[in-house]
């Protein structure tokens, strides 16, 4: 049972580059998250999925776009990325069935953008 | 939104020592979780306590949801102990997305 995993752990991009971040969890979790954290402080929601084929936008969607064709997986994409993305990416699930709405996070993936 | 406010900002101790972490929150949630964010940037999940008290060895977590705080206390820290310690909230009305504190910068010396 690996839990949340994210592929790739580390990347460089240059400005106006695309990339796609992959988010893939093993728990049948309903429910799926990606957060960026920018230094000194706490992640914030860029978009989340409620469900195989739906996705909704958060506190910071600017920019990104997100697909849960699957329900293990949820992409992140940066379609041109720009400075103001250096971050750091997590992605989480959760049950999100009302039993518990515990979220696990994955490792993280570092973004640099020059 | 719902805030969520964390104290103290910093806090530095001897190993040995114990503390106290507090989370404030304006509004009803669903969901309490807190975390440690270790030097390597991994988030480990301490306790999800929406609401009572849990004890995991040497960390435990008290939440009051009706008065809108939760409180996560370590005793006898050690050197590992340290990184950031966040609190995060899932507001009843906001569709289960967590919204988190700035976090407690813990440095335990050795």
């Amino acid at each position: 049972n690996a839990g949340v995993t994210q592929t790739p752990k580390f990347r460089v991009l240059k400005t106006g580059q695309s990339m796609t971040l992959l988010c893939a969890q093993d728990m049948n979790h309903e429910y799926m998250y990606w957060y960026r954290q920018d230094p000194g402080m706490g992640l914030r929601l860029i978009h989340y999925s409620v469900g195989e084929g739906t996705t909704a936008k958060g506190e910071v969607p600017d920019g990104y776009n997100v697909s849960r064709l699957k329900k293990q997986n949820f992409l992140l994409g940066l379609e041109s990325a720009a400075p103001s993305q250096t971050s750091v990416y997590f992605c989480a699930s959760s049950t999100g069935l009302g039993v518990s709405y515990e979220q696990y996070f994955g490792p993280g993936t570092r973004l640099t953008v020059t | 939104g719902i805030q969520v406010e964390q104290s103290p900002p910093d806090l530095i101790l001897q190993e040995g020592a114990n503390s106290t972490l507090r989370c404030n929150f304006s509004d009803s949630v669903n969901n309490l979780q807190w975390f440690h964010q270790n030097p390597w940037g991994q988030l480990i999940n301490l306790f999800y306590i929406p609401s009572g008290t849990k004890q995991n060895g040497r960390l435990s977590a008290t939440t009051v949801a009706t008065e809108r705080y939760s409180l996560l206390y370590i005793s006898s820290s050690q050197t590992t102990d340290s990184g950031v310690y966040f609190c995060a909230v899932e507001q009843k009305t906001s569709g289960s997305r967590l919204t988190f504190g700035e976090g407690t910068q813990l440095t335990v010396n050795p």
